[in-house]
């Protein structure tokens, strides 16, 4: 059982947005804006997609945001396009050097 | 752009120890600009951070309260690489190991290939 609980899936359909929520703890996401998402395709290595809550790193479309309220985080991808198909995961610091993951969401565009 | 090359066997018999290396090129293992992990990730248990190893005046080691009594990073600055070593092993690390460059506040912007790792006689 991950420390972050994220839905199993999520879909939308071209050009619509589709939004993922990640539960923390107070621990955790509550306390700590380094919330970090990663997108990872079939066989892939994970490519990080957002740090510190909200920050795209270079290269990162636009398409992909951060948000986090409370002690849950949110990953939104706007104008979906079919190769935003993949699984997504998200992770924080949760304190004393320690990360934490969640269990991941399986994007399906339809 | 930071690279990691991974290396290492693939199958390990239980009770016995896991080693594998991660190959810095493009940076040095000993820049105070990163943080150097292992992460694995299996069916069963998801992603999981296992621990890092980071330079800012000494060499700073943490690791997760699942495996901190399993587990060793250690830096090599001559071959400008690090590694992990895991004792005691079960069927349950079985999983593909990655090695990470980043600081757990900021996320892991350059990942390994990837090792899967089998545990089983």
């Amino acid at each position: 059982q991950s420390a972050l609980t994220q839905p199993p899936s999520a879909s939308g359909s071209p050009g619509q947005s589709v939004t993922i929520s990640c539960t923390g703890t107070s621990s955790d996401i509550g306390t700590y804006n380094s919330v970090s998402w990663y997108q990872q395709h079939p066989g892939k290595v994970p490519k990080l997609m957002i740090s510190e809550v909200s920050k795209r790193p270079s290269g990162v479309p636009d398409r992909f945001s951060g948000s986090k309220s409370g002690n849950t985080a949110s990953l939104t991808v706007s104008g979906l396009q079919p190769e935003d198909e993949a699984d997504y995961y998200c992770s924080s610091y949760a304190g004393n050097n320690n990360l934490v993951f969640g269990g991941g969401t399986k994007l399906t565009v339809l | 752009q930071v690279q990691l090359q991974q290396s290492g066997p693939g199958l390990v018999e239980p009770s016995q120890t896991l080693s594998l290396t991660c190959a810095i090129s493009g940076e040095s293992v000993a820049t105070n600009r990163a943080g150097w992990n292992w992460i694995r990730q299996s069916p069963s248990r998801g992603l999981e951070w296992l621990g890092r190893t980071y330079y800012s005046s000494k060499w700073n080691y943490d690791y997760a309260p699942s495996v901190k009594s399993r587990l060793t990073i250690s830096p090599d600055t001559s071959g400008n690489r690090f590694s992990l070593q895991m004792n005691s092993v079960t069927p349950e690390d079985t999983a593909v190991y990655y090695c990470t460059r980043g600081f757990l506040s900021f996320g892991f912007d350059s990942w390994g290939q990837g090792t899967l790792v089998t545990v089983s006689s």
